[in-house]
């Protein structure tokens, strides 16, 4: 069966120190991979997605980066965290949507743990 | 529409009474509609995944419908309970693929 795993679960980091948080898949190839943020009292934002090795796409622009050096990993990073980049953040995996003869897959997410980060 | 809109944005109901929320998306170039299940300290699950205009969907107490051609979607739950307190997320999946998610409806069920 197929597994999310993210981390760290909780950070506090000053303003101005890089950030990693890191994603991994298991039971599954070549999944869609995806970053999401929560920020306080907002809905979810779509930060970073990646259909392939090395291929990252950019929602919003913003200091965050996101690198896919594996098939099934998936990092989150930042140079020097700004006050802003505090909040809840989510990665999420899928399976390509693509129509394969009479089987459509629709691209169920499916959600890591979840990391919470508090920039002071 | 152009973005993913769900009414109320919260809602507080008593243990056993049923309630229903609402998802708009935009109708044009409609793939699929996903709801998700978020509760606190936990990651989303999906809960149903429609593509199909008409479409119902059932899991236990919990039923939606999918109408395309309007562009909304209607989550049902039938006799709350304390467990359902959960935000509810909708997400439209357009025909180039890309996911739009809802801000969601946070359902308080008071015991």
């Amino acid at each position: 069966s197929q597994t999310i795993h993210q981390w760290p679960a909780t950070l506090v980091q000053p303003v101005g120190s890089p950030l990693s948080l890191e994603c991994t898949v298991e039971g599954t190839s070549n999944p869609n991979l995806y970053w999401y943020r929560q920020a306080a009292g907002r809905g979810l934002q779509l930060l970073f997605y990646s259909v392939g090795i090395g291929q990252i796409s950019s929602e919003v622009p913003q200091n965050l980066s996101a690198s896919r050096p594996q098939d099934r990993q998936f990092i989150l990073s930042s140079k020097k965290l700004l006050l802003s980049d505090s909040g809840f953040y989510l990665c999420a995996w899928s399976v390509l949507l693509r129509t394969s003869g009479t089987k459509t897959n629709t691209g169920e997410l499916f959600f890591g743990e979840g990391s919470r980060l508090t920039v002071l | 529409i152009l973005n993913v809109e769900q009414s109320p944005q919260s809602l507080h109901v008593q243990e056993g009474d049923s309630t229903n929320f609402t998802c708009s998306f935009p109708s044009s170039n409609f793939y699929a509609l996903h709801w998700y299940r978020w509760e606190t300290a936990k990651s989303p699950e999906a809960l149903f995944v429609m593509t199909l205009n008409g479409d119902e969907k059932k899991k236990g107490r919990i039923s939606a419908t999918l109408n395309t051609k309007e562009g909304y979607s209607y989550l049902y739950i039938k006799g709350s309970q304390p467990e359902d307190s959960a935000t509810y997320l909708c997400v439209s999946v357009g025909s180039a693929r890309q996911l739009t998610f809802g801000s969601g409806t946070q359902l308080t069920v008071l015991p």
